[in-house]
Formats: C-alpha cells, structure tokens, sequence
C-alpha cells in the first residue's frame, strides 16, 4: 500500500515565524500535492509538482513556496506564518498517468498565534 | 473553472437504509472521477476511482456511478452501518489538477 507521511500531525507557530511542513511518499511517485483544507472552502491547491527540482502554482500559492529536492520528498514552507494560515494542510501524491488516484497523508493542523 | 458541487451538504440516516450521495460537475473534460472518505481530523481515505471511460465502479457495499455527458456521479452506499459516518468528498481530475467539492457530511444514527 502506498504510504504517503506527513511529518507532524498538529503544529502551533508564531505570526512572523517561518514553517516547514514536510511529506513523504514511499511509492516512487512523481507528482506530489500540497492542499489546505478550511471549513466551508474545502480543499484549496498550494502548489504541485511533476518531478524534482519542478514545481507549479496551484489556486492559493501566495504565502507559500516549496520545495522538492528529492523524488520522496516534496517541502512546503510558509515563509513568514500569519494567522491567516490557520489551517489544515494535506499531502498527496499520484503517479504519471491521467487513471492513476491520488493518496493522501493524515494532515498537518496547523495554528498560526 | 472547474467547479464541483456536493449535495446534500449534510444527512442523517438510521442504520441499514440504502442512500445516494450526489456530484456535479461543470466542465466534462475530465480524466477521472475519485471518491474520499475523511473522518474528523483525519486525512482522505481512497474509496472509488472511476476513469473518463467507465459508466461505474463498485467496492463492497459501495457503488459509484459516473455520468461524463451530464457531469453527474453518484455514490450509492447499501446497507448503511454507524462505522460509515463521515464526510464523503468526491473530486474530479482535469488536465494536470484536482478540483474538490466541499463534502457531505453522512451521520449513520444506530
């Protein structure tokens, strides 16, 4: 089974501070996702990316940057946290292909104070 | 702009009725239709996949129908039991994103 891990599970930061989320998929797959997922908005997408080193502005990217160095591994960091920020974020990631599912982390809730 | 829309946003049933969960969707240009399951706090769990291709997939107790031409999908659940009590998000696939509607909330009364 695929396994796609997000390195915290809740996370509380303070306004200004800079905040890496990390995500790790086990599957050699090479798109990898980054949502927030807020109450009434449902899942917004950050960013993504087809492969190392390559990475896409999904709808909300402003705030935000990524990086992905490594095939398993794809970083999101939130340059200077505001409250705003406040949010639910998940992981996924997919394989090449337009049939292929995606597969989600267990969410890191994050608290921006 | 793909938009995806959930109805009911919310429904409670008694254990062991059949019940439909419903999906529309704006643009029919899409590769594949997915249903999740997310349970409070948690992340999405993979329920069904339906290609651009397929009329429907079934998984269990689970049945999901897609109708491309009229941007429609449908997940039937039979037999309904407490442990399905979630919210249940479909999400349609297009060119090289994910468009998510916004859920409905399935509450499984014993």
């Amino acid at each position: 089974d695929v396994k796609v891990t997000q390195s915290s599970r809740y996370l509380v930061k303070r306004t200004g501070e800079k905040v890496f989320l990390e995500c790790v998929q086990d599957m050699d797959h090479e798109n990898m996702f980054w949502y927030r997922q807020d109450p009434g908005l449902g899942l917004r997408l950050i960013y993504f990316s087809y492969d190392v080193k390559m990475k896409e502005k999904g709808d909300i990217p402003e705030g935000y940057s990524v990086s992905r160095e490594k095939k398993e591994r794809f970083s999101l960091i939130l340059e200077s946290a505001s409250t705003n920020q406040t949010s639910m974020y998940l992981c996924a990631s997919t394989s090449q292909g337009a049939h292929q599912p995606q597969h989600f982390g267990d969410g890191t809730r994050l608290s921006i104070l | 702009k793909q938009e995806v829309t959930q109805i009911p946003a919310a429904l409670s049933v008694p254990e062991g009725e059949n019940l439909v969960l419903n999906c529309s969707f704006t643009d029919s240009a899409i590769y594949n239709l997915q249903w999740f399951r997310q349970d409070p706090g948690k992340g999405l769990t993979s329920l069904l996949l339906i290609q651009s291709s397929q009329r429907e997939q079934t998984s269990g107790r689970l049945n999901a129908s897609l109708d491309k031409s009229s941007g429609r999908s449908t997940l039937y659940i039979a037999a309904s039991q407490p442990g399905d009590s979630a919210t249940y998000l479909c999400a349609v696939r297009h060119d090289q994103k994910v468009t998510f509607g916004t859920g409905t909330k399935l509450q499984v009364i014993p």
